[in-house]
């Protein structure tokens, strides 16, 4: 079946850290893979995204790498910021067409001043 | 351009009552998606319409329904409430046949039942 696992949370830095939220996926066939974040209060924002291997997603200084030899789409920041506090979700897609999102279970980042 | 749109932002009702949540989607996309995001239970597919027709059906009860209106607006429809219903239904909705099949999320109805 089609399932993602994200590293377990809660995740603190302080502001200008490096930031890694590991996320692995199985999936039947090629998946296309997400990163959406969810602020305070709010509904799910799509962040980047992945339609094929070793595609590079990046917005807003995040970047993640469709690794389909490891099956991973990691999160990466170089420099954290405190407005970057929220609850990250990885998911994948299972088809190439628009089809159900299966969502890992979420990893909360806190970012100290 | 205006984002996807969900009413009420919250609701209270007791167990055994019914509950409707609205959905508008994106001006454009015909593809609505409604999902469950339920406390320590992460976020889990609901359902899929696409031009009027339930496409896809995640793991619910039938008393969990929906339908889809000519203008691809959405309800969601939930029948004898039961405690455990009490999540933040979120809707979403894509370009069923753009290439990057991105889903847009509204912010969400939140439901509680008492």
């Amino acid at each position: 079946g089609n399932s993602v696992t994200q590293m377990e949370g809660p995740v603190t830095l302080s502001e200008e850290a490096f930031l890694t939220i590991n996320c692995t996926y199985t999936a039947t066939g090629y998946p296309s893979l997400f990163w959406y974040v969810q602020y305070p209060g709010e509904g799910l924002q799509l962040l980047l995204k992945a339609t094929k291997a070793d595609d590079k997603g990046s917005n807003k200084g995040f970047e993640a790498t469709y690794r389909k030899e490891t099956t991973s789409f990691h999160l990466e920041k170089g420099s954290v910021q405190v407005s970057d506090s929220a609850v990250y979700f990885c998911a994948l897609s299972p088809y190439q067409g628009a089809q159900k999102l299966v969502f890992g279970q979420g990893t909360r980042l806190t970012i100290n001043p | 351009e205006a984002g996807v749109t969900q009413s009420p932002t919250h609701l209270i009702k007791t167990r055994g009552q019914q509950v409707t949540l609205r959905c508008s989607p994106i001006s454009g996309h015909t593809s609505v998606y409604w999902y469950q995001q339920a406390l320590g239970l992460g976020l889990q597919f609901l359902l899929w319409y696409d031009e009027g027709e339930e496409r896809n059906r995640g793991n619910f009860p039938p008393r969990f329904s929906g339908r889809q209106f000519p203008n691809y607006s959405s309800e969601l429809n939930v029948n004898a409430l039961e405690l455990e219903d009490s999540a933040l239904y979120l809707c979403a909705s894509s370009l069923r046949l753009a290439v990057t099949d991105t889903q847009y999320f509204g912010p969400g109805t939140r439901l509680t039942v008492l």
